[in-house]
C-alpha cells in the first residue's frame, strides 16, 4: 500500500487559516486521497476526499498537486473545535471487491490557540 | 440520524476473562470494520465484514480474537482469555459499501482495560 507522510504536529491560531500538508510520492493512478480527523475521545470522522482536482465542502478544502505526490488540507478559519489529529490516507478505487480498508498512519496533531 | 453505536463504552476486565464488544452500524450499511487504538497510537485494522461474511481478517492479532456479524447488521468482537496488551479502544465503523467513494462512519469506541 502506498504510504503518506505528515508532520507530527502543527499549531494554529483561532480564526486563521490552517494548511495541513501530506506527502504521498508513491501514489498510484487509482488512489484517492482521503482525509479524516479524530477529535479527543471520539472515533475518526470523514473530512474530504479527491483524486486530481481541488475539492471543497462545508468542512474544508483539499488542494492536490498537479503531479499528485502531495496534497494540502485547508481549514479556512480554524476554531477551537478543529483541534484534532488529522489523517491523510490513500484509498484505491480498484479494491478488487475483497476489502478496501483504510490504513491509518500517525497523522498530524493540530493545536488551535485562542 | 443515528450513527454507529458501540457498547459498552467502557469495560474493565480481569486478565484471563473473555469479553464481548458490540457494534450497531448505521442501518443499511453493508460494510463494517473493526479497528483498535492503543494509548497514543494510530488505528490498527482488525477485520472487515461485507454483509455477514468476513473476507478480510488479516488484522486479527491472534486466535483469541474473533468476530461475527448477524443479519447484515450487528457485529460482536470477542476476545478470549484477555491479556494486558489487549487494553485499547476498540472502534467500529460502517459504510454504505466498500467503495473508495463511501466514507467510513465511526462509533466512539469501547475502552477496554485488562487488569
Amino acid at each position: 500500500d502506498a504510504k503518506t507522510t505528515q508532520p507530527n504536529s502543527m499549531e494554529s491560531n483561532e480564526e486563521e487559516p490552517v494548511h495541513l500538508p501530506c506527502n504521498h510520492s508513491t501514489i498510484s493512478g487509482t488512489d484517492y486521497i482521503h482525509w479524516y480527523r479524530q477529535l479527543p475521545s471520539q472515533g475518526p470522522e470523514y473530512v474530504i476526499h479527491g483524486l486530481t482536482s481541488n475539492v471543497n465542502n462545508r468542512m474544508a478544502s483539499l488542494a492536490i498537486a498537479e503531479d499528485r505526490k502531495s496534497s494540502t488540507l485547508i481549514l479556512h478559519r480554524a476554531t477551537l473545535r478543529d483541534a484534532a489529529v488529522y489523517y491523510c490516507i490513500l484509498r484505491d478505487m480498484n479494491y478488487g471487491g475483497a476489502t478496501n480498508k483504510l490504513i491509518f498512519g500517525t497523522g498530524t496533531l493540530l493545536a488551535v490557540q485562542p | 440520524g443515528a450513527g454507529v453505536s458501540q457498547s459498552p463504552s467502557n469495560k474493565v476486565t480481569e486478565k484471563g476473562k473473555d469479553v464481548e464488544l458490540r457494534c450497531d452500524p448505521i442501518s443499511g450499511h453493508t460494510a463494517l470494520y473493526w479497528y483498535r487504538q492503543s494509548l497514543g497510537q494510530g488505528l490498527e485494522f482488525l477485520i472487515y465484514f461485507q454483509g455477514n461474511s468476513a473476507p478480510d481478517k488479516s488484522g486479527l492479532p491472534s486466535d483469541r480474537f474473533s468476530a461475527e456479524r448477524t443479519g447484515g447488521s450487528v457485529s460482536t468482537l470477542t476476545i478470549q482469555r484477555t491479556q494486558q496488551e489487549d487494553s485499547a479502544v476498540y472502534l467500529c465503523a460502517s459504510s454504505p459499501s466498500p467503495s473508495y467513494n463511501s466514507p467510513l462512519h465511526f462509533g466512539n469506541g469501547t475502552r477496554l482495560t485488562v487488569t
